[in-house]
């Protein structure tokens, strides 16, 4: 019953390092999301895929990359960290884009 | 382009007092509605939704909401509170067809804070 996974759980990076967020559910949703949530500013969508094969934009995408894997995984890269990207970055999955959508435990984030 | 406003960014009230977080959404088309939880430190869990129906949804934890289409509201009460309902609940309306603008759209949270 493991919905959706995310790894890592906490990381801690420097300023300009890489690295890569990784999500994987187990309900065979189409519809997978990223978000990041920072204090007073609720979720914001950083990028989502629709269905397997198709990415889009989501409200702030600048400094991310995204790639669908398969129908599974949906994973989220940072290729120069920056101090403004310290965040809690949460994976979510739905049936479809207008259905309820299934969270994530989250990935804190520090950027040094 | 839809929008959700939750009118309150912080409830305070003391245990087993009743509670109404409340939600407006904006949106031109029909919409499903959502109400999530956010315990601290862990992911958003799904406490109701609207589809379609009756326009009293109930949910986990004794939660229910209430669908009001001429107020454009999804009002979020508990008659009684406990100590462990201390979280942060978020507002989502989508679009029923799901159209262009079909992802969940989210209100910026209400925290809800349950005193002894």
């Amino acid at each position: 019953n493991a919905g959706v996974t995310q790894t890592p759980k906490f990381q801690v990076l420097k300023t300009g390092q890489s690295m890569t967020l990784q999500c994987a559910q187990d309900m065979n949703h189409n519809s997978m999301y990223w978000y990041r949530q920072d204090p007073g500013m609720g979720l914001r969508l950083i990028y989502y895929s629709a269905s397997e094969g198709t990415t889009d934009k989501g409200e702030v995408p600048n400094g991310y990359n995204v790639s669908r894997l398969n129908k599974r995984e949906f994973s989220l890269r940072l290729e120069s960290a920056a101090p403004s990207q310290t965040s809690v970055y949460f994976c979510a999955s739905s049936v479809r884009r207008n259905q309820p959508q299934h969270f994530g435990d989250g990935t804190r984030l520090s950027i040094l | 382009a839809q929008s959700v406003t939750q009118l309150d960014s912080q409830v305070p009230v003391f245990e087993e007092a009743p509670v109404e977080l409340r939600c407006n959404y904006s949106s031109s088309v029909s919409v499903y509605l959502f109400w999530y939880v956010q315990y601290p430190n862990q992911g958003l869990q799904l406490l109701l939704k609207y589809l379609s129906g009756s326009t009293l949804v109930k949910g986990i934890n004794g939660f229910e909401a209430e669908f009001n289409k001429s107020q454009t509201s999804f009002h979020l009460r508990k008659p009684s509170v406990h100590i462990s309902d201390t979280a942060e609940y978020f507002c989502a309306v989508s679009d029923e067809d799901g159209g262009s603008q079909g992802n969940l759209i989210f209100g910026k949270g209400t925290k809800l804070s349950v005193k002894p």
